[in-house]
């Protein structure tokens, strides 16, 4: 198994302002990925982040909005940028060490 | 696209028997998984089955694969209150990236 850690665990931020998200495990893992869960609602993948290159992002989340990093195999960061309340959500960072997936404890968002 | 579908809710007594469906639609899923989510918490793994699989079981935990009618179900024997939570299916492909049905929140009476 793999131990995830990610901070900060919540936040409370205003409009228009940007927050990073660091996820930091326990292993070197070759895939880390970022998901969000909206209230009440399921995960949606936004981005795998590779290690050494840019992170590929799904449909409907774009490089300016949620900027990656991924500068070693046992760290990424996500940027929320240029918030809004929509964005209010728990962001999970998940990592696949051998060919089973594990999740952070997430970051509880909540932007005013 | 690929879609992953779970019913919303489940009650049982404590003590009785749950099983909780999911159906999927992606033929090529490597791997499929049940995740445990309680309130305020983060996603904790409970179980996979690889796609050749027809059935693994993990102490109250038994997992069935219908692989012909893309049909995954989870079985906890003897549900207790703590087990009280919501209970997500999900696959993966080779790319692994998982998709997640929406979820069922099982809710156990005492």
């Amino acid at each position: 198994s793999a131990v995830i850690s990610q901070k900060p665990s919540r936040d409370i931020c205003q409009r228009g302002t940007s927050l990073t998200i660091q996820c930091q495990v326990d292993s070197q893992v070759t895939m880390m990925f970022w998901y969000r869960q909206q209230p009440g609602q399921s995960l949606t993948l936004i981005a795998t982040a590779n290690q050494g290159s840019e992170a590929t992002y799904e449909s409907g989340f774009v490089i300016d909005k949620f900027p990656i990093s991924r500068p070693n195999l046992t760290f990424s960061t996500l940027t929320v940028s240029n918030m809004s309340p929509e964005d209010s959500s728990i962001y999970l960072c998940s990592v696949d060490p051998r060919d089973t997936q594990y999740f952070g404890p997430g970051t509880r968002l909540t932007v005013l | 696209g690929e879609d992953v579908e779970q019913s919303l809710f489940l009650s049982v007594r404590e003590g009785d028997s749950s099983v909780i469906n999911c159906t999927y639609t992606d033929s090529s899923s490597t791997y499929l998984y049940w995740y445990k989510q309680e309130p305020g918490a983060g996603l904790q793994l409970l179980t996979y089955i690889f796609s050749n699989m027809d059935m693994k079981q993990d102490q109250r935990l038994t997992v069935l694969l219908n692989k012909k009618d893309k049909h995954l179900s989870l079985r906890i024997a003897d549900t207790q209150t703590g087990d009280s939570a919501i209970y997500f299916c999900a696959e993966s492909g080779n790319t692994g990236k998982l998709i997640f049905g929406q979820g069922t929140t099982l809710q156990v009476k005492p």
